[in-house]
């Protein structure tokens, strides 16, 4: 079936460090979501890119929709402790399902 | 506007037990979709039921059943309970097919 490969799976950095993950496929997709979620929590969604080249910004997130439409990055700058968490990748399929990547967590080096 | 919720949060069973959990979506969203999710695994589809009506499926054993009423409450059921069935069961809602979903805090299952 259709996967999102997702790395890396995860990061240890600094407080204050840029941070940069990315989703790749084998097939094109038209959605791609970042998700993070927090221990205890749901995925809760940070950013949706909905056209090629499309560079979407939240903040201190920035995240792109590649111009081949078969993958995605997410950067995250000036690291701050409430950053750490599991960031998730997600596309949306032909029958609308979200499809998953494995997720990169993200850990803050003390 | 209150957020999605599951219960119950946390729960343990034994093999061959079954189980009923809850999701209560946000108010006004009509699709509501299941997902299992394992340490270390992406969220793994289960279904996800629009007006009642289950609209799509994943790969999953018939164990898994779900159902969705008209006030688009919706409750996911696993008969037969497995070890392997441990895991984090998250429900999201969104307006409609396709839309933005929001998820609940899930619910957390053991099987022992």
């Amino acid at each position: 079936g259709q996967q999102l490969n997702q790395s890396p799976q995860s990061m240890f950095i600094q407080e204050g460090e840029d941070v940069s993950m990315n989703c790749t496929s084998s097939s094109i997709f038209n959605t791609w979501l970042w998700y993070k979620q927090e221990p205890g929590e749901g995925p809760v969604l940070l950013i949706a890119l909905y056209k090629a080249g499309e560079l979407t910004s939240n903040g201190r997130l920035t995240a792109q929709f590649g111009i081949t439409r078969k993958d995605s990055f997410l950067n995250i700058s000036a690291s701050i402790p409430s950053d750490v968490g599991i960031y998730f990748c997600a596309s949306m399929d032909s029958n609308y399902q979200l499809i998953w990547g494995a997720g990169t967590k993200l850990i803050i080096k003390p | 506007k209150a957020g999605v919720t599951q219960t119950p949060r946390y729960l343990i069973k034994t093999r061959g037990q079954q189980v009923t959990l809850s999701c209560s979506p946000i108010s006004g969203h009509r699709s509501v979709s299941w997902y299992q999710q394992t340490p270390g695994q992406g969220l793994q589809f289960l279904f996800e039921y629009f007006s009642e009506t289950q609209r799509n499926k994943g790969n999953f054993p018939g164990r898994f059943s779900g159902r969705q009423f008209s006030n688009s409450r919706s409750e996911m059921n696993v008969s037969t309970l497995e070890l392997g069935d441990s895991a984090l069961y998250l429900c999201a809602s969104s307006v409609g097919t396709g839309e933005t979903q929001y998820f609940g805090p899930g619910t957390r299952l053991l099987v022992l």
